[in-house]
């Protein structure tokens, strides 16, 4: 049971565009949703986060939206850069039982910034 | 460098072998998390550790177990080895085990071949 899905597995943008990351999400009981990026043979990097309370986070470049009757979240990079060219996962912690804080991932996207 | 160690790198070694991994939390952090990459998977949590017992289960093997030692570092241990089990093994550690949400910080990770 695919509790995070990423449903695009690759995204290819131009330098200086807007980079859209999507996530999609099962269960109700997630309120907090983290973004990693990683790169090849290296472990995931934490980017951003946003809970359950807020719609929209923001950090520099990155924003991450969040659509809980949707079940929806996204990243946008503004302006994208070809350093930003990595696999980007979505996560959520579980909200409770016996497995608080494990870390429920998506498939990832490969994002690839053209210069 | 997110201050999370893990040794060795790289290990090759041969179905029906025993294998052990090796983690460095951050300093601070009480806990360590271990999750299984393969190349059709994604991220896959193994197993929690919070100040030396045992949290919560993922998806891990019998064959598979772990433990988190006093002085926090944690040690993977994989057992009767099958090519199934080539992949990148990450180990996490954040500050808390329970009560909010704190963000983890990965290792680089081992990557194992079975051959």
């Amino acid at each position: 049971d695919q509790q995070v899905k990423q449903n695009s597995p690759s995204l290819s943008v131009q330098e200086g565009r807007i980079s859209i990351l999507n996530c999609d999400y099962t269960n109700s009981m997630f309120d907090y949703f983290l973004w990693y990026k990683k790169y090849p043979a290296e472990g995931p990097t934490f980017l951003i986060s946003i809970s359950s309370i807020k719609d929209k986070n923001e950090d520099g470049r990155f924003t991450v939206f969040l659509n809980k009757s949707a079940k929806h979240l996204s990243l946008h990079i503004v302006p994208s850069q070809p350093g930003d060219s990595a696999v980007y996962f979505c996560a959520a912690p579980n909200a409770g039982g016996t497995s608080y804080g494990k870390l429920t991932f998506g498939q990832g996207t490969i994002l690839t910034v053209h210069p | 460098d997110s201050g999370v160690t893990q040794t060795p790198k790289h290990l090759i070694t041969a179905t029906g072998q025993r294998v052990t991994l090796r983690c460095s939390p951050r300093s601070g952090d009480l806990s360590v998390y271990w999750y299984q990459q393969s190349l059709d998977q994604g991220l896959q949590f193994l197993i929690q550790y919070y100040n030396g017992e045992e949290r919560a289960k993922g998806n891990i093997l019998e064959r598979f177990s772990a433990q988190q030692f006093p002085d926090l570092h944690s040690e993977l241990n994989l057992s009767s080895l099958e090519l199934g089990d080539s992949a990148l093994y990450f180990c996490a550690s954040s500050v808390v085990g329970a009560g909010g949400y704190n963000e983890q910080f990965f290792g680089p990770g081992t990557r194992l071949t079975v051959l």
